[in-house]
């Protein structure tokens, strides 16, 4: 059993695209990420969700929205795709959302914007 | 925005030696934890570290969080072909985990 799982693993499209990338955890946990994992293996982080709510949102363009419809899933929505895009992203969970927590990771979801 | 550095940002080495890698900051943290990345695969927990001074150990591999709580290093002793991967320090500040930009590390046979 996957205790965070998103898809696609692997998503190719062309520039001005919209796209989601789904996650759904099964751990039972309060709060979810995005991170954006670039070229260089820089892990940012993008947003966060409490229950649904939205907690960080990290100067993320307008373009990106992420969506909760209940505390086990976060899609992440893209809308006119561009060429800097191209990353990798992964969905991540924690228990309650401190710091402390660890995260858990799903495996990422490589996005090729061509 | 705290400045997080992490060092070297690539290592090769051969099975067998040991090794040391650096995670540095200005600023001072309530904890801090190590994660592995192998390829394909998201980040996944090694160890967190809480006091000043703490030192934990996991197999071959020894954390060390700094007395004044601002650096870490994580020491590997006889590296392992499975020990290759990206190794990331994210130190709890603020109000998200933020992951300095990696060691990438390669143990060849």
């Amino acid at each position: 059993d996957t205790a965070v799982s998103q898809t696609p693993k692997y998503l190719v499209t062309q520039m001005g695209n919209d796209k989601s990338i789904k996650c759904e955890q099964n751990l039972g946990h309060d709060t979810m990420y995005w991170y954006k994992q670039d070229s260089k293996k820089f892990l940012k982080i993008m947003f966060s969700y409490n229950n649904k709510e939205l907690i960080i949102n990290e100067t993320v363009p307008n373009r990106f929205s992420p969506k909760s419809p209940d505390k086990a899933h976060l899609n992440l929505h893209i809308n006119s795709l561009e060429l800097g895009d191209s990353a990798v992203y992964f969905c991540a969970s924690s228990p309650l959302g401190t710091m402390e927590e660890k995260l858990f990771f799903g495996s990422g979801t490589q996005l090729s914007v061509l | 925005t705290q400045l997080l550095e992490q060092s070297p940002q690539f290592l090769s080495i051969q099975e067998g030696e040991n090794l040391t890698v650096y995670c540095n900051s200005s600023s001072v943290f309530s904890s801090l934890q190590w994660y592995r990345q192998e390829p394909g695969e998201g980040p996944v927990l090694l160890v967190t570290v809480v006091t000043g001074g703490e030192v934990k150990k996991l197999k071959r591999l020894t954390f060390q969080f700094g007395d004044a709580r601002k650096d870490s290093s994580l020491h590997i002793t006889a590296a392992q072909t499975g020990d290759t991967g990206l190794y990331l320090c994210a130190p709890s500040s603020g109000y998200a985990l933020n992951f300095g930009k990696g060691t990438s590390l390669l143990v060849t046979p």
